[in-house]
């Protein structure tokens, strides 16, 4: 079956710091891949996705994502943190063309 | 607001009471997903429809849950007899599948939050 493991379940980082937040996913064939946050109150917004082609993929808030077949990851990746960054943070596969297999979240801290 | 909507927003009830959870797409969307998120967890799938056909349960699904989707538009979740296990947030989400099947993207819902007392 497939799953998604997300090792961080809580993160602080400096703001304007670096950040990587990691996801490993078990899956047969070649995966759709996402990132999704989650803010208090809010619904779960997607950050990026990936089906195919180049391996970094960029998405939306200055978020990118590298997608490495030999490591099974799925890392999501930002420069530099805001305050308005701190949030949770899902990773996700989709399985048979409908469901989303979500991991158990990071949050992530933002400190000043 | 073109978004998916979710009523109510928050829910308390009592052990053993029936309890039923709307969902509003976005209105061109033809499939609809149910997912449940408990504390400390992501989300997990529970049913989706394509227009009004319910095509997959999980396992997650008991005999106690239903949801419905009479027209093709909005959706309801019934879960009777509810119990403390069943406090968690109960997320909606929406898409368009074209005819190409390519895979669109789910717009997720603020989200029911359940409390069983």
């Amino acid at each position: 079956a497939q799953s998604v493991t997300q090792p961080d379940i809580h993160i602080t980082v400096s703001e304007g710091a670096s950040l990587e937040l990691r996801c490993n996913y078990s899956y047969g064939a070649t995966p759709y891949l996402f990132w999704y946050v989650q803010s208090p109150g809010q619904g779960l917004q997607l950050l990026l996705k990936y089906f195919s082609g180049d391996t970094l993929v960029q998405g939306i808030k200055g978020f990118e994502a590298e997608f490495k077949r030999s490591q099974s990851s799925f890392n999501l990746r930002k420069p530099s943190v805001h305050w308005s960054d701190a949030a949770e943070y899902f990773c996700a596969v989709l399985q048979a063309g409908t469901a989303l297999i979500f991991g158990k979240g990071t949050t992530l801290s933002v400190s000043s | 607001d073109t978004g998916v909507s979710q009523n109510p927003r928050h829910k308390i009830t009592k052990r053993g009471q029936n309890v039923t959870f709307r969902c509003d797409p976005i209105s061109e969307h033809n499939r609809l997903y149910w997912y449940r998120q408990t504390l400390g967890q992501g989300p997990e799938f529970l049913t989706y429809f394509q227009n009004e056909a319910q095509l997959e349960k999980s396992r997650l699904l008991s005999d106690r849950f239903s949801a419905e989707r009479p027209k093709g538009s909005f959706s309801t979740l019934e879960i009777q007899r509810t119990e403390q296990g069943d406090s968690a947030m109960y997320l909606c989400a929406s898409s368009l599948e074209r005819t190409d099947r390519t895979y669109n993207e789910q717009f997720f819902g603020p989200g029911t939050r359940l409390t069983v007392l």
